[in-house]
């Protein structure tokens, strides 16, 4: 079973929808992040949170440490969001930058 | 500048050739990355710097040689690589600080083709 285990691994969702991606975590962590990867390659930090919730523009990310849960929810969403979201968490006593990361989220948004 | 930039963009080389992709930012970050990603999947880390000394090595082979001249900086050399080596290879930064508790920034990346 994977340390960090995101769903869906694809989502399609028509402009303008509320979207949701999960990730879920087995290891105590130091915070967890959210990633943002568009076709052609560079990854872009969108959150790192250790508690609660953190919101930027659409973005919001909220993180259930009882629960080892956290979301990414992108409110009306737009084609331009379509990119890969990937989970990653730093383990609780990991070596320096030591990231376990999910496998990712390919979200399409159509126009 | 919350940049980090990396060259080539793209790079396609032999197996007998030797190359090296660079990497830089002026964040002031003590601590930079090297990760590999197949179409896919992932990223996978390779190696840590923290104050331009390797501080991990995750087990890759030693036809990758990576190389932090200063703190800016960041160099992988390749040699002798194989076909299954081909991959998008990204670098990142962050302050030092508790694991995995730092923000990391990373670069567009370089696509490699080894033929």
């Amino acid at each position: 079973k994977n340390e960090v285990e995101q769903s869906p691994q694809n989502l399609t969702a028509q402009e303008g929808e509320f979207i949701t991606i999960n990730c879920s975590y087995s290891v105590g962590i130091s915070a967890l992040h959210w990633l943002q990867q568009h076709p052609g390659g560079g990854i872009v930090s969108l959150f790192m949170l250790s508690s609660g919730k953190k919101k930027h523009g659409r973005l919001i990310a909220t993180i259930n440490i009882q629960e080892k849960h956290s979301s990414l929810h992108i409110t009306a969403s737009h084609p331009r969001d379509s990119a890969v979201y990937i989970c990653a968490v730093g383990p609780y006593g990991g070596s320096q930058g030591n990231l376990i990361f999910g496998k990712g989220t390919k979200l399409s948004v159509k126009p | 500048d919350t940049e980090v930039t990396q060259t080539p963009k793209h790079l396609v080389m032999g197996m007998t050739n030797k190359k090296s992709l660079k990497c830089e930012q002026h964040m002031g970050h003590r601590a930079m990355y090297w990760y590999k990603q197949k179409a896919k999947k992932p990223p996978e880390l390779m190696f840590v710097y923290s104050y331009e000394k390797l501080s991990i090595n995750e087990s890759v082979p030693s036809r990758f040689s990576p190389e932090c001249p200063n703190s800016s900086l960041l160099n992988l050399h390749l040699h002798a690589l194989q076909p299954e080596d081909s991959a998008l290879y990204l670098c990142a930064s962050s302050r030092l600080g508790l694991a995995g508790y730092n923000e990391q920034f990373f670069g567009p990346g370089t696509r490699l083709t080894v033929l």
